[in-house]
């Protein structure tokens, strides 16, 4: 069964500060697809990034990268500089090919201080 | 282009009173989630559409939800006798294809059962 677990609950930083977020799953299949979402205040999810099973290069967006190992099952962000804008719960997320369903992890929730 | 459309935002009724949400996805998204987020938790799924056929509504409690999509399009998700425990945010996404891309959530509906 497919599952996703996002271990910190809660991290708080001081701005500028670099913070790691991680995220490990759980599947049996060979081709799926992992995601991860920022929940701000407002309360709507935003999507930030994809990846498939088969696509282990690494990715920056910015202040955003994200590191994906297959050998650990992690799909980690980092931000990088953090700002007080970052502040937010964010979700991985895993979607299997077999069964097509989009599962969430419980969410880290990112405080960050002036 | 609009993304995910949700009404009603609030919602506040009395427990054993029927309640309905709706969803508009976005135009040509052919897949749509219902998912469930109680406080400090990450969405549940409730059921997912591929077009108007629902696909995966295993967790979800027929004996009090019923959902439906007609034409493949809009969406509605009804609870009828609604009970306390049923507070939460309800959360519309749709996606292109299935698991394989990623989801766009709309705003959501927060009920509140009193």
């Amino acid at each position: 069964a497919q599952k996703v677990t996002q271990a910190q609950t809660e991290i708080s930083v001081v701005e500028k500060e670099d913070v790691t977020l991680d995220c490990v799953y759980e599947t049996r299949d060979t081709t799926y697809y992992l995601f991860w979402y920022k929940q701000p205040p407002s309360g709507e999810l935003v999507f930030l990034i994809r990846r498939n099973s088969f696509d282990e290069q690494n990715e920056i967006s910015g202040r955003y990268s994200w590191n994906f190992q297959k050998s650990t099952s992690s799909f980690n962000f980092t931000i990088t500089a953090s700002q007080v804008v970052d502040s937010a719960v964010y979700f991985c997320a895993l979607s299997e090919k077999s069964t097509d369903k989009l599962i969430f992890g419980t969410g880290t929730r990112l405080q960050v201080f002036p | 282009e609009a993304g995910v459309v949700q009404s009603p935002r609030y919602k506040i009724i009395e427990k054993k009173q029927p309640v309905a949400f709706w969803c508009n996805p976005i135009s040509g998204h052919n897949t749509l989630y219902w998912y469930l987020q109680n406080l400090g938790q990450g969405p549940e799924l409730l059921i997912r559409y591929e077009n108007e056929e629902a696909v995966d509504d295993s967790q979800l409690p027929k004996d009090r939800f019923s959902a439906e999509r007609l034409k493949g399009v809009d969406s509605t998700l009804k609870i009828q006798p609604a009970e306390l425990g049923d507070s939460a945010v309800y959360l519309c996404a749709s996606s292109l294809v299935g698991g394989e891309t990623e989801a766009f959530f709309g705003q959501g509906t927060r009920l509140t059962v009193v």
